[in-house]
């Protein structure tokens, strides 16, 4: 079974800085067609989960461009380039090479 | 507009079976994967089931193995988890979710969620 380790586990963030959030498989992402199956999804309070970021790096319609999604192998980044108030939420990365897995989340909060 | 609907959920004792359903709309439902994924209250996300487009393959967490059954109806647009033997740590909101692809791999849009309730 791959494992999804986040990091770190809780993000306060001050109104327009940067964020990061790690995510490392416990085995490779490539899948045998050459693509990586690693998302990132947002859930906010009281909401549905949402993807956000899907095959490493593609910002999935309507997701605005301060969120950027990197990596490879096994190491992934998700960034929020300026916090904005409504960025406050839960964020999960998930494999989708061997069946699906998420990572445990990262929640974001303001300071 | 993707629509999924759960239903099914409710208040079982341990032991018990629940048959969870989803309506699917506003796509072609027999050209995707679907899933089944749940959170217990306060927790995170855990991918409990998923079925590829025509049902050739079929995958489960390992703590639902042998108590849970996927299984999808492409002439009614729906999607099933029989669950069997039903444990209080099951108890969560049951989302379904729609692939990206038909084999399974994504997650693209959820449902809103149906709660499960396991206990005595």
């Amino acid at each position: 079974d791959v494992v999804m380790t986040q990091s770190p586990l809780s993000l306060p963030v001050t109104l327009g800085q940067p964020a990061s959030i790690s995510c490392r498989s416990s085995q490779s992402l490539v899948y045998s067609d050459g693509n990586t199956y690693l998302n990132w999804f947002q859930q906010r309070p009281g909401q549905s989960p949402r993807r956000l970021i899907y095959k490493v790096s593609n910002r999935d319609s309507g997701v605005p461009d301060r969120f950027s999604g990197s990596g490879s192998g096994t190491e992934f980044t998700l960034k929020i380039s300026r916090v904005e108030a409504e960025d406050v939420g839960v964020y999960y990365c998930m494999q989708g090479t061997h069946w699906l897995s998420f990572g445990g989340g990262t929640k974001v909060e303001i300071k | 507009e993707v629509q999924l609907v759960e239903s099914g959920g409710g208040l079982v004792e341990p032991g018990g079976s629940l048959r969870l359903s989803c309506a699917a709309s506003g796509f072609t439902f027999d050209d995707y994967a679907m899933h089944w994924v749940r959170q217990a209250p306060g927790k995170g996300l855990e991918w409990v089931s998923g079925v590829s487009w025509n049902s050739g393959s079929i995958g489960y967490v390992d703590s639902v193995k042998g108590r849970f059954t996927i299984s999808r109806d492409n002439a009614k647009n729906s999607l099933y988890l029989e669950m069997d033997s039903l444990r209080v740590e099951d108890t969560a909101l049951y989302y379904c979710a729609k692939d990206s692809r038909g084999v399974i791999s994504d997650l693209e849009n959820w449902g809103q969620g149906t709660l499960v309730t396991v206990s005595s």
